[in-house]
């Protein structure tokens, strides 16, 4: 089982705004972790997006349109992605990773799978 | 622009030993602020880390698989190879070379194409 809980499948509109949810287990604390991001389309590797958040440099990914955001919430224990005006090219699988130190490694989440109606 | 390309066989019989290399093209794998990994997906499933190592040697592996991986480096060929003991069919995956940029965020900010590798008499 991934460590980090993604919502299986997500859907919204085109124009819309989505938020997916990434959430660390309790013994993690998101505040001392950045959160990565990443976008996955069929027959092609992941796709870095951004990083949140750990300074005022989120990492927007080379080429990643300003509409995709990180956020964390500390009450939740969970980071956010959040796609605004959202387009049918953003259909795609999204996941969350964590990199706790080299021993731990890299740390995903199960992902979303986002269906833009 | 870095390139990462994985090679291997895309068919492993059940018990026997999957070996894939990475080749990296457009840098240096001896890179200070490289580290080098592997990650797998099962069809239709999530991303999983299998390991990763520096330059140097220094191998970093998913403790639910590490009594069964391998990873090295040959720093004069540029490339870092992977093996996985034992299979079985659970461990049909596309397998993927990665880079961790520690320089930048320590973000994976380069990937292979992936290599399907199906575990079948």
């Amino acid at each position: 089982q991934p460590v980090l809980t993604q919502p299986p499948s997500s859907s919204a509109s085109p124009g819309e705004s989505a938020r997916l949810t990434c959430t660390l287990p309790s013994d993690i604390n998101v505040g001392s972790y950045n959160i990565y991001w990443y976008q996955q389309k069929p027959g092609s590797p992941p796709r870095y997006l951004l990083y949140c958040c750990s300074d005022s440099d989120k990492g927007q990914g080379s080429g990643v349109p300003s509409r995709f955001s990180g956020s964390k919430d500390a009450s939740a224990n969970a980071g956010f992605l959040l796609i605004s005006g959202l387009q049918s090219e953003d259909e795609a699988d999204y996941y969350c990773m964590i990199w706790p130190s080299n021993a731990s490694g890299w740390v995903f989440g199960g992902g979303t799978k986002l269906t833009v109606l | 622009q870095l390139q990462l390309q994985e090679s291997g066989p895309g068919l492993v019989k059940p018990s026997e030993t999957l070996s894939l290399t990475c080749s990296v093209s457009g840098g240096s794998i001896s890179s200070s602020s490289s580290y080098w990994g592997w990650i797998r997906q099962p069809p239709g499933k999530g991303l999983e880390w299998i390991g990763s190592i520096y330059y140097s040697g220094s191998t970093y592996y998913n403790p639910s698989l590490k009594s069964r991986v391998t990873i090295s480096v040959d720093t004069s060929k540029n490339q870092f190879s992977l093996k996985l003991s034992s299979v079985t069919a659970a461990d049909t995956a596309v397998y993927y070379c990665a880079r961790r940029n520690t320089v930048d965020h320590n973000r994976i900010d380069y990937w292979g194409q992936g290599a399907l590798v199906t575990v079948s008499s």
